[in-house]
């Protein structure tokens, strides 16, 4: 049963940087086509895809945020970081991260298992 | 960036209606297309990936199909747990784009 839970501060002030942590169980971030993203949501609006490490530390970030994330992952505690600096109120979302599988093409790529999300609020 | 359009924004239906919504991608995607469910307060859930694959324990009522630049998700026969909004998302290239997403309300 995989299962992927957010954690981090709800609360950060404009031009701080905010730690958001991904601890997931039921998968290994070591197996082959495997990955973990990070997508957000404003309130009210669509969802944005941000970030996504690959099990083989392969990593890409969305290029308009790319300036401002680091997504890294410590296999052996089954957990993803994000880490995005110089927020901004633009930035208050919910923030998901979840189970990504893909690998070499022509297999289907898709984020299967989402966490709860979390709100992050950016405000002074 | 692809950029990916859905038709329409908005819809009212009633239980029992077949729905059609329609994801246009700015540039071909082959088939790495999937469509989540979200609701209210709830993290989206995968109903279907590659354009056309049923997620394992997505009803069967739900389809979709296209490739290319057009796709489509049709709900065969609404059921009330079905009113929702629903996004496409292309992986084709980076970054994974998202849908503006397209609210099915009741009627």
């Amino acid at each position: 049963q995989i299962t992927l839970k957010e954690s981090g501060p709800t609360l950060v002030k404009p031009t701080q940087t905010l730690t958001l942590t991904c601890t997931f169980s039921g998968f290994s971030l070591s197996t082959s086509g495997v990955g973990v993203g990070w997508i957000r949501q404003p309130p009210g609006k669509a969802l944005e895809w941000l970030a996504l490490i690959y099990w083989d530390d392969d990593k890409r970030y969305s290029p308009s945020l790319k300036s401002r994330l680091t997504i890294t992952k410590d296999t052996s505690k089954n957990q993803v970081v994000l880490t995005m600096t110089n927020m901004d109120p633009v930035d208050t979302a919910t923030y998901y991260c979840a189970h990504f599988y893909g690998g070499i093409r022509p297999n289907p790529y898709y984020f299967d298992y989402w966490g709860q999300g979390t709100l992050v609020t950016v405000s002074s | 960036d692809i950029q990916l359009t859905q038709s329409p924004s908005f819809l009212s239906a009633s239980v029992g209606d077949r729905v059609t919504i329609t994801c246009r991608a700015s540039q071909g995607i082959s088939s790495y297309l999937a469509w989540y469910q979200q609701k209210p307060g709830k993290a989206p859930k995968l109903l279907i990936y590659a354009a056309s694959t049923l997620q394992s324990g997505v009803p069967s009522r739900f389809s979709g199909s296209g490739s290319g630049t057009e796709f489509t998700l049709t709900i065969s026969s609404l059921q009330p747990e079905d009113f929702a909004t629903y996004y496409c998302q292309q992986l084709n290239s980076y970054p994974f784009t998202f849908g503006p997403g397209t609210k099915v309300d009741i009627k």
